[in-house]
């Protein structure tokens, strides 16, 4: 069971490229999250879906596209990099049962220079 | 409204000692309230969750104090350990916000042997 997986692990773009973090999950989770986290800060929530075929922005969304085609899969699109895109992204994904509980992948380092 | 603050951003505490770290909220629509426990290039994982039903929670070492009428919620790590050593989050999140989690700021927590 390999819970929540990200890819890539690290990433450099130049200013104004493109890119998609991959994020799946194994675990049939119906909603999945997007964070980004910046140094010494909390985590911030960019996109959430509550099933396939469903989106909402978050705390944070402009920069950045979803979509929600499977249950497994939530990709993260960064159109127009900017420096300020420079952070740590997490995936995340829970059940819709009551318990809330977050599983959290490892992370992509993303920097925009 | 939505707006968990956290404090201490960071802490130092001698092996075997008591950690504290507190977190305050506005939203009272807020019911459940976990801590997340990050190791460097991590992601986060839960580590303890109460709901406002209660007033503490304890899971071997870790310890959730829940005030309802304050508005505020801590954690205690007994007995600190060095391996405790990581960065602390609480967050919050209401039942009608798609279980959608705002996150304190952290706290970086550093147990000295």
């Amino acid at each position: 069971n390999a819970g929540v997986t990200q890819t890539p692990k690290f990433r450099i773009l130049k200013i104004g490229q493109s890119m998609t973090l991959q994020c799946t999950q194994d675990m049939n989770h119906n909603y999945m999250y997007w964070y980004r986290q910046d140094p010494g800060m909390g985590l911030k929530l960019i996109y959430y879906s509550v099933g396939a075929g469903i989106t909402d922005k978050g705390e944070v969304p402009n920069g950045y596209n979803v979509s929600r085609s499977t249950t497994e899969d939530f990709p993260l699109r960064l159109e127009l990099a900017a420096p300020s895109q420079t952070s740590v992204y997490f995936c995340a994904s829970s059940s819709s049962g009551p318990s809330y509980e977050q599983y959290f992948g490892p992370g992509t380092r993303l920097t925009v220079t | 409204q939505q707006q968990v603050k956290q404090s201490p951003q960071s802490l130092i505490v001698q092996k075997g000692g008591i950690s504290i770290i507190n977190c305050a909220y506005e939203n009272t629509a807020f019911d459940y309230f976990p801590w997340y426990q990050q190791f460097p290039g991590k992601g986060p994982a839960l580590l303890i969750a109460i709901r406002p039903d209660v007033s503490e929670k304890k899971e071997g070492r870790f310890t959730i104090s829940f005030n309802k009428s304050a508005k505020q919620f801590s954690l205690h790590i007994m007995d600190s350990q060095p391996g405790d050593s990581a960065t602390y989050f609480c967050a919050a999140s209401a039942n009608n916000a798609g279980n959608m989690l705002t996150f304190g700021g952290g706290t970086r927590l550093m147990v000295k042997p």
